[in-house]
This record gives C-alpha cells, structure tokens and sequence, in this order.
C-alpha cells in the first residue's frame, strides 16, 4: 500500500486558516487522497476526498498537487473544536476498501 | 439520524477469557468494516464485510479473532483466550455504499486485558 508522510504535530490560533500538508511520493493513478479526522475520544470522522481535482466541503478544501505527489488539507478558520488528529490516507479505486491509516497530525488550537 | 454505535464501551477482561464486542451499524449500511486501535497509533484494517458476506480478514492478527456478520446488518467481534497483547480500542464503521469510500466510525470499545 502506498505511504503518506505528514508531520507529527501542528499549532494554530483559533480563526485563523490552517494548512495540513501530507506527502505521497508514490502515489499510484489509481489512489484517492482521503483525509479523516479523530477527535479525542472518539472514532475517525470523514472529512474529504478527491482524486486530481482540488475539491471543497463544508468542512474543508483539498488541494492536490499537480503531479499528485503532496496535497494539503485547508481549515479556513480553526476553532477550537477542530483540535485533533488528521488522517491523510491513500486508498485504491479498485482493490480494497479498508483504510491504511498512518499516524497522522495532532492539530492543536489556541485560543 | 442514528451513527455507528458499539458496546460495551469498556471492557476489562482477565487474560484468557473470551470477549465479544457488538456493532449496530447505520441501518442499510452494506459495508462494514473492524479496526484495532492502540494507543496512540493510527486505526488498523482488521475484517471487512460487505452484506453477510466477509470479503477480507487479513488484517485479523490471529485465529483467537473471530468477526460475523450473519444477517447483514449487526456484527460481532470475538477474541478467545485474550492476551495482554489485544489492548486496544476497537472500531467498527459501516458505509452505504459499496466502494466505501466515505465510512461512518462508531465511538469504539476500549477493552484492557490484565
């Protein structure tokens, strides 16, 4: 399964944009980007996905580089209920419908 | 609407007893998945049904994990003979689709084998 890197651990201020990074060099044509996050406590929560295309929620933005090897979950403005782990997983199209789960960014936000 | 629930939420079993932890998923969900979580580790696949059907168990780490799914809907996930080892918070989450791509997590059960 291919490997996504992010970095351990992040700070923000509340209200402003938060830009978490992930790197997936060997990212297959087939692969979508997905990003969960887990608040404490609780299970993983869906939070966006895309394939090549930059794509917008309600909850955030995924930016996808054009050679697909990084991309970039945008928080427009953190509150302090978005404090937690994200998860940036790759996930094949066509084999497998299970999630790899890496260790992902502890995300904190100050007031 | 009603999520992904499990129970018991805790469970502290001596070791070598069995456990069984239950998932009462989205109703309609077809698929539904285990995960075992330690602590501070990432989520890790463990079985995968979609309907009754259990279509990948290659994440079960052993053959004291056993998971079902007879009707489609509600699955159990037993551990026999528990070890130390199998400390853990165990996930379910169920999807409606068949791709899966979007999956719906329960709150999880803690169980602490001592």
């Amino acid at each position: 399964d291919a490997k996504t890197t992010q970095p351990n651990s992040m700070e923000s201020n509340e209200e402003e944009p938060v830009h978490l990074p992930c790197n997936h060099s060997t990212i297959s044509g087939t692969d979508y980007i997905h990003w969960y996050r887990q608040l404490p406590s609780q299970g993983p929560e869906y939070v966006i996905h895309g394939l090549t295309s930059n794509v917008n929620n309600r909850m955030a933005s995924l930016a996808i580089a054009e050679d697909r090897k990084s991309s970039t979950l945008i928080l427009h403005r953190a509150t302090l209920r978005d404090a937690a782990v994200y998860y940036c997983i790759l996930r094949d199209r066509g084999a497998t419908n299970k999630l790899i789960f890496g260790t992902g960014t502890l995300l904190a936000v100050q007031p | 609407g009603a999520g992904v629930s499990q129970s018991p939420r805790y469970k502290v079993a001596k070791r070598g007893q069995d456990v069984a932890l239950r998932c009462d998923p989205i109703s309609g969900h077809v698929s539904l998945f285990w995960y075992q979580q330690a602590l501070g580790q990432g989520p890790e696949f463990l079985t995968y049904f979609q309907n009754e059907a259990q279509l990948d168990k290659s994440g079960l780490p052993s053959d004291r994990f056993f998971a079902e799914r007879p009707e489609g809907s509600v699955s159990t996930l037993k551990i026999q003979r528990t070890q130390q080892e199998d400390s853990a918070v165990y996930l379910c989450a169920s999807s409606p689709r068949l791709s899966a791509y979007e999956q719906y997590f329960g709150p999880g059960t803690r169980l602490t084998v001592t």
